[in-house]
Order: C-alpha cells, then sequence, then structure tokens
C-alpha cells in the first residue's frame, strides 16, 4: 500500500538535546512538507521540498533544519536552538502540480508527538 | 495570512446540517478542506480553485466564492462519523499552486451528540 510513514510516534528529549524525526512516502511524490501542531491550533509550515536536494524555509523554521537526497525521504531535525520545541509534527506530500491544473492535495503521515523534558 | 475560520466550535444533534466558513483578507488560489480526529492526521475532504465552484462527495459539500476569499464546507445530516475538528488550508493566489505549502486556519470543532 502506498502511504506516508513517520517514526516514531512518540518522541522525549532533554533540552538541549537535538532530535531527528524521520518522514518516509512511497506515493511517487515531488513535493514534501514539515507542519508543526501546538494545543488549539492550526498547523504551521516549518519546511518544504518541491525537488530532491532543494527545500525552502516556510512559516516557523528557527530551530529546524532538514534534508532531501532522496525523492521518498525528508527528516526534520529539532535543534535545541528551538525555544519550544513540544508539539506534535506532521509530515505532508503531494504531487507536483505542474501540468495538473494546479490540483495539489497533500496527504499527511501519522505525526511523532515530541514532548521536551 | 491565516485565513479566519468560523464558527470556533458547534455542537449538533445527529441529523442536524452545520456550515463551516474560511475567509482571508487576499485573494486565493486554492482552498484544502481537512479533517482532522483528536490525536490523529488531518485527512483530505476537497480542494477547490475555481472562482464560483462548488464540490461534494456524500454529504459533505464545499463552495468557493467569485472573488476567492470565502469558502464554506457544508455538512448535511451529519453523522456520529463527522465529528472532528476541520481546518482549512489556503494558497495565495501569487503562489500559482507552486506546491509551496498550504497557510491552515485555526480550525473548527465540530461535535455530533445522539
Amino acid at each position: 500500500d502506498g502511504g506516508i510513514t513517520q517514526s516514531p510516534k512518540y518522541l522525549f528529549r532533554k533540552e538541549g538535546q537535538n532530535v531527528t524525526l524521520s518522514c518516509e512516502q512511497n506515493l511517487n511524490h515531488d513535493a514534501m512538507y514539515w507542519y508543526r501542531q501546538d494545543p488549539g491550533q492550526g498547523l504551521r509550515l516549518i519546511y518544504y521540498s518541491q525537488i530532491v536536494n532543494d527545500f525552502q524555509k516556510g512559516d516557523i523554521a528557527e530551530g529546524y533544519s532538514v534534508s532531501r537526497e532522496k525523492k521518498e525521504s525528508f527528516p526534520l531535525t529539532v535543534t535545541s536552538a528551538q525555544k519550544n520545541p513540544t508539539a506534535f509534527y506532521l509530515c505532508a506530500s503531494s504531487i507536483d502540480p505542474s501540468g495538473r491544473e494546479g490540483y495539489n492535495e497533500q496527504f499527511f503521515g501519522p505525526g511523532t508527538r515530541l514532548t521536551v523534558l | 495570512q491565516q485565513p479566519v475560520q468560523s464558527p470556533q466550535a458547534v455542537i449538533l444533534r445527529e441529523g442536524e446540517d452545520a456550515v463551516i466558513n474560511c475567509s482571508s483578507s487576499k485573494a486565493l488560489y486554492s482552498v484544502h478542506w481537512y479533517r482532522q480526529k483528536h490525536g490523529e492526521a488531518p485527512v483530505f475532504l476537497m480542494i477547490l480553485l475555481k472562482g464560483g465552484e462548488q464540490k461534494g462527495h456524500e454529504k459533505i459539500s464545499a463552495s468557493f466564492n467569485e472573488k476567492k476569499q470565502q469558502s464554506s464546507l457544508y455538512l448535511t445530516a451529519s453523522q456520529l462519523s463527522y465529528s472532528g475538528t476541520y481546518f482549512c488550508g489556503t494558497e495565495l493566489m501569487y503562489s500559482g499552486g507552486g506546491a509551496d505549502g498550504l497557510t491552515f486556519g485555526k480550525g473548527t470543532h465540530l461535535i455530533i451528540q445522539p
């Protein structure tokens, strides 16, 4: 079955530590995204990538880093510079809309809940 | 520019109807609607791209006004399974649908009671 996987589902880290969240997709989608969700809030865009070896900052990129070495993988590193990292992190992917009249549905993975102790 | 969703919360009895609105101060390229159950990932419902467009499947439909600054989601004869938080995600007109990511509203909590 095609889909997006994220691991781990729950993650605990101590203050000052970096941690990497995994996101893998086998949908052959070109674009991938990372969003952060805080309780009672909508999703906010951290980083996105439209193509391998290229990525762009979203609205709240400070304290985060990403890489896109393979089409199917887009890991997110939460660094010690992120002041308040406790949140629900969601990865998504979509087909590049070029040639498809702009319909660009995003499909989400199950999410990783990060708690800083 | 975060879109504004209204109402913040709705409580309905099974079988009643609901309307959720999503408004932007700027013209939008597209509007995406999602439903999220507690602790789970958002599930895609539909996307609207054209001014005046209306779309729907089963008893859930949506519209996008001519100015492309407001979209409404319509839930007809609600079922218990419709409970959850509904989000609209938007792309601004300048983005041209170039996979730049979505800006989401804060969500509308929908509770369906038996």
